[in-house]
């Protein structure tokens, strides 16, 4: 499969366990956050989007959290499996449609 | 499967060559993307095109042009490629008509190799 950022921050958890990760978003304007999952091999897949006039929304075993004060969005992956590992990207809308990508976080999944 | 096509999946070129790259939008989405994703540098927005007209671009060099025909098709063209322009390529497309909400959705990308 493809090497996508050699150098990404892991997180590794256990099959079953929660998982939560993190991104610092650059700019207080932006008004619209999304979550996209990268695996080995594949393009970005849209997983769950937030408008910065929510600070919670759901989906199905995932929820992504926003907190504008410190500029912080997360997305948390309940009752992790390993078909989850993979890449996880925010990404933040701030002008026009022009998507912003934060680094990534390499999420593997330990059974 | 998104719906987003790419052609070619692989491409291996020399340096000052030029390529093509082809996307073929979701049935439905007038808005078309392109991103480079290299190592160093992450997922970068390069262009976008609406409905046959360019909208946003972002971090495009002046040796990449891009162009959406009136079938939506859109194709990203490089030119006296270099090394540092190895990278996957991606194509995105949305409907282009929910605003800063619409959700755009990834094709599998073109991976171009300069040697």
């Amino acid at each position: 499969g493809e090497s996508v950022g050699l150098h990404l921050p892991t997180l590794s958890v256990q099959e079953g366990d929660n998982s939560i990760i993190n991104c610092a978003y650059s700019n207080s304007a932006s008004d619209y956050f999304i979550w996209y999952k990268q695996e080995s091999g594949k393009g970005p897949q849209f997983i769950i989007d937030i408008r910065s006039n929510m600070d919670k929304r759901q989906g199905q075993r995932v929820t992504v959290l926003l907190n504008k004060t410190v500029k912080h969005l997360s997305l948390q992956i309940a009752a992790t499996q390993p078909g989850d590992s993979a890449v996880y990207f925010c990404a933040e809308n701030n002008a026009g449609n022009m998507l912003t990508f934060g680094g990534g976080t390499r999420l593997m999944v330990k059974p | 499967d998104s719906g987003v096509t790419q052609t070619p999946k692989h491409l291996i070129t020399a340096t000052g060559q030029r390529v093509t790259l082809r996307c073929s939008p979701r049935s439905g989405d007038l808005s078309v993307y392109w991103y480079q994703q290299s190592l160093d540098q992450g997922l970068q927005f390069l262009i976008q095109y609406y409905n046959g007209e360019e909208r946003a671009k972002g971090n495009i060099l002046e040796r990449f042009s891009a162009q959406q025909f009136p079938d939506l098709h859109s194709e990203l063209n490089l030119s006296s490629l270099e090394l540092g322009d190895s990278a996957l390529y991606f194509c995105a497309s949305s409907p282009g008509t929910s605003g800063i909400t619409d959700t755009q959705y990834f094709g599998p990308g073109t991976r171009l190799t300069v040697l």
